[in-house]
């Protein structure tokens, strides 16, 4: 009973590096959803996707891109990292429901762009 | 806009004492879900509650109690007799139609409890 996992958990970089950072889940939920989480902030949504090849903006997507060619996975690359983008990354994925289901999240990626 | 204040930053109790967190939402949608999230120190983020609009009745689970009135737009959450256990940062958060949007969450600020032995 995998669950949604991420890696890695812990990354550092450096400014301008590009990072992927990997969302796994095993219950074929049909959403994924990436969030980011800052002091002062709570959580904030980055990116979502409804279903494979199907995903859209959140709050703060700048910087970020997302793919979804695989229903299980959901992978965020920060094609040039940049400081403003250290952060605590979460993944979600919930069910396909009529109206918005309980979101699981994953245990989280702490990034560090130096 | 929707928006979801935790106006309580920070929380420190005694063991045993009973504390209440506070959640004011806003939003235009007569549908929508609030959820009440805990992140424990290890970091994971735990789901505790979810409740729909139409549904005003209170929710009690062991310590755990959720009191939501639309009245005044507010999802509090009451821990009794709290316990070292419960130290954590707490989560309130509202996800609104239209459903193919999957439901975004959009999350208040935290507020972290402490409970001192």
């Amino acid at each position: 009973d995998a669950g949604i996992t991420q890696s890695p958990r812990y990354k550092i970089t450096e400014t301008g590096r590009q990072v992927t950072l990997m969302c796994h889940q095993t219950w074929s939920h049909s959403y994924m959803f990436w969030y980011r989480q800052d002091l002062g902030h709570g959580l904030r949504l980055i990116y979502y996707s409804a279903a494979a090849d199907i995903t859209d903006k959140g709050e703060v997507p700048d910087g970020y891109v997302v793919s979804r060619s695989k229903t299980e996975n959901f992978p965020l690359t920060l094609e040039s990292a940049t400081r403003s983008q250290t952060s605590v990354y979460f993944c979600a994925s919930s069910r396909r429901e009529q109206g918005p289901d309980t979101q699981y999240f994953g245990p989280g990626t702490r990034l560090t762009v130096l | 806009a929707q928006k979801v204040t935790q106006a309580q930053t920070e929380i420190s109790v005694v063991e045993k004492e009973d504390v209440t967190l506070d959640c004011v939402y806003e939003t235009r949608d007569t549908t929508y879900y609030l959820f009440w999230y805990k992140q424990p120190p290890s970091g994971e983020l735990v789901f505790l509650i979810r409740r729909n609009s139409f549904d005003e009745q209170n929710e009690i689970s062991g310590r755990y109690s959720w009191n939501f009135q639309k009245s005044t737009s507010s999802f509090n959450f009451t821990i009794t007799a709290s316990q070292v256990v419960d130290s954590a940062v707490y989560f309130c958060a509202l996800s609104e139609m239209p459903y193919n949007q999957g439901g975004k969450l959009i999350f208040g600020q935290g507020t972290e409890l402490s409970v001192k032995p």
